[in-house]
């Protein structure tokens, strides 16, 4: 059964930098049959996609959020990143991590979510 | 504002049948699959409808799944208190550089 477990700061101050990491188990992130995705989820609102990586390293970033955000991967650990720069309380919210199929079968796998407080 | 347009509410009876609609455009619902999630109160949210109307492993047939043109929509047959929860439909847009967009969900209530 694959597990994924978000970790991270749960406060940021605003204008730094978040940053989250996602441990993927129960299966590999090297699989070249999924993406590894972002999604958030401010309190009381609905869903945003931020973006995802490929194994390879590719990423797709949502645009409004694109000048911020970088995501990477260290398959070695088999885990994923988010780093969201210049954060202000807009950016608060619940984030998850999750598995994408590649071959459009859906996000078949969440992480149960960080929320991250942005205050000073 | 999201890209995807759903109704903020909908509410049916123990047994009823209840539909959730979706909006969208050309570049989304037009021209890409359709994903409904389920998220119950607290919880992650949880894939119940693929590629328009596919159910993944364990989901109930109560749940189906539609689209027409820019349009679609969840149906849930046999209403049961625990269907109570907030659905969000989602779809690629090929406008937005091959994101993915949600609607803005949609909360259920079992009266």
């Amino acid at each position: 059964q694959v597990q994924l477990q978000e970790s991270g700061p749960g406060l940021v101050k605003p204008s730094q930098t978040l940053s989250l990491t996602c441990t993927v188990s129960g299966g590999s992130i090297s699989s070249g049959d999924y993406y590894w995705s972002w999604i958030r989820q401010p309190p009381g609102k609905g869903l945003e996609w931020i973006g995802y990586i490929y194994y390879s390293g590719s990423t797709y970033y949502n645009p409004s959020l694109k000048s911020r955000v970088t995501i990477s991967v260290d398959t070695s650990k088999n885990q994923f990143s988010l780093k969201l720069s210049s954060v202000t309380a807009a950016d608060t919210a619940v984030y998850y991590c999750a598995r994408e199929d590649s071959g459009y079968d859906g996000i078949d796998y969440w992480g149960q979510g960080t929320l991250v407080t942005v205050s000073s | 504002q999201s890209v995807l347009t759903q109704p903020p509410s909908a509410s049916g009876t123990p047994g009823q049948r209840v539909t959730i609609s979706c909006s969208g455009s050309s570049s989304n619902i037009g021209s890409n699959y359709v994903y409904w999630y389920q998220q119950l109160p607290g919880t992650a949210p949880k894939l119940l409808i693929y590629r328009n109307n596919q159910r993944p492993s364990g989901v109930p047939d109560r749940f189906s799944g539609s689209k027409s043109g820019t349009s679609a929509s969840l149906a849930i047959s046999g209403l049961r208190s625990e269907d109570e929860a907030d659905y969000y439909c989602a779809a690629w847009d090929d406008s937005l550089s091959g994101s993915v967009v949600f609607g803005g969900g949609t909360k259920l209530t079992v009266l």
